[in-house]
């Protein structure tokens, strides 16, 4: 199961929106989660069951989709917001991330 | 307060073994499956396997499969990866995480080279 995700970097200005896709090579539900990873740090999950918002994270994150493509959009862009974002299908095994998606400061 | 500590990385020469460990604490360890995940230098996430809540079904990544192996004690609150016949590309960041990956450690580093 392939997760093929999209761009691999992007840059953005504070208060931009932004969204990160990701395409399944097959059908996989909602089976999808979204994690930030910034350097030195643990990754820390987002979203689960593709549009699910993690408790304690801020609202301007969401995700959607179902079948094989998702998104992950971040409104209102903040500056501790620029980092590495991951989508993760955990439908088959082995669960799959995505390559992931750098947000970087414009 | 739930945490996850990773501990065991250390530099290895190819073919060589490496036990990693991930104690746990604050919630109740039996009640999850959990994970190992590592990140290669400048690479992306890559999750290498998981083991099921009584260590009764594992799964793996299958460039690992064979020579890791998932096992936990539930007694102690503690989750293992045994790698055996290390590659350079084995080098990386490891993570143990609980169930869906919704809590991580904070990894430990595995540098395996000649």
């Amino acid at each position: 199961m392939q997760m093929t995700q999209s761009p691999s970097s992007l840059s953005a200005s504070v208060g931009d929106t932004v969204t990160i896709t990701c395409r399944a090579s097959h059908n996989i539900s909602i089976d999808v989660a979204w994690f930030q990873h910034k350097p030195g740090q643990a990754p820390q999950r987002l979203i689960y069951a593709a549009s699910t918002l993690q408790n304690g994270v801020p609202a301007r994150f969401s995700g959607r989709g179902s079948g094989a493509d998702f998104s992950l959009t971040i409104t209102n862009l903040q500056p501790e917001d620029f980092s590495t974002y991951y989508c993760l299908q955990h439908n088959t095994y082995p669960l799959t991330f995505g390559g992931g998606t750098s947000v970087e400061i414009k | 307060d739930v945490q996850l500590v990773a501990s065991g990385g250390a530099f290895v020469q190819p073919g060589g073994s490496l036990r990693l460990s991930c104690e746990a604490s604050g919630f109740t360890f039996s009640a999850y499956w959990m994970h190992w995940v590592r990140q290669a230098p400048g690479k992306g996430l890559e999750w290498l396997g998981t083991i099921k809540k009584d260590g009764s079904a594992k799964f793996y990544l299958g460039s690992v499969e064979g020579r890791f192996t998932i096992s936990r004690d539930n007694a102690n609150n503690s989750l293992f990866l045994q790698m055996d016949n290390l590659r350079v590309e084995d080098t990386g960041l490891y993570y143990c995480a609980r169930g869906l990956l919704y809590t991580w450690g904070q990894g430990t580093l595995v540098t395996v080279s000649s």
